[in-house]
């Protein structure tokens, strides 16, 4: 069975500065598909950025992007230039190729004025 | 160690139909959230419980309701199933509200046919 794990519950950034959150994966396929959602008060699930495994090139979107390292099972997010409006939980999530979603526990980042 | 536990793992169901949804939640955890994943989208946020009052509500149709009872395990009841309520129903579970670590079942398929 794929598992998600996310070992930072909680992260804090000085606002401007980059901050990394870490996410392991385990998992016996060769292809899938990796996200990170963030999840603000509303409480909705708003897709932060996407990660093909068969695709070596580290996804980035804007002030986001991964470094994923496929051998080490490792997927992690780089905000840069963290504004407060980035304060949010930030879920890691993983897709099997039979479409089933396994997400981490959570990363609750604080924006620090 | 016990997971959030979502019942059932499949199910289909005919148009106007009615479907229930349970949840069970990792034990002392107070808070529940629903998920409708739609193929193809993202997460989006139902509902959610926290000892046993409603907390939040997202994009739930009218059609559909939820509880959570004493014993913290909550349900989703949906009614009148139209073919766009086909999707995976997650639940979360998490302990003191919104803005902590959620632990994630392992969704529920939900196929109207």
């Amino acid at each position: 069975a794929q598992t998600v794990t996310q070992s930072q519950p909680e992260m804090s950034v000085q606002e401007a500065e980059t901050v990394t959150l870490s996410c392991t994966y385990d998992t016996s396929e060769s292809d899938y598909y990796l996200f990170w959602y963030k999840q603000p008060p509303s409480r909705q699930m708003i897709l932060v950025i996407r990660q093909e495994a068969y695709k070596q090139q580290n996804a980035t979107e804007n002030r986001f992007s991964v470094n994923f390292q496929k051998a080490a099972k490792s997927f992690s997010l780089k905000i840069s230039d963290s504004q407060l409006g980035d304060a949010a939980m930030y879920f890691c999530a993983y897709r099997s190729s039979d479409e089933k979603l396994t997400f981490g526990t959570g990363t609750r980042l604080t924006i620090i004025p | 160690a016990a997971g959030v536990i979502q019942s059932p793992r499949h199910l289909i169901k005919e148009k106007r139909e009615t479907a229930t949804l349970k949840c069970y939640p990792i034990p002392r955890h107070d808070t529940v959230y629903w998920y409708q994943q739609g193929p193809g989208q993202d997460p989006q946020f139902l509902i959610s419980f926290y000892e046993k009052m409603q907390s939040d509500k997202g994009s739930i149709p009218d059609r559909f309701s939820a509880q959570q009872f004493s014993d913290y395990h909550s349900e989703l009841n949906m009614s009148s199933l139209e073919l766009g309520d086909s999707a995976l129903y997650f639940c979360a579970s998490s302990l003191g509200g919104w803005n902590t670590e959620a632990f994630f079942g392992q969704g529920t398929r939900l196929t109207v046919v």
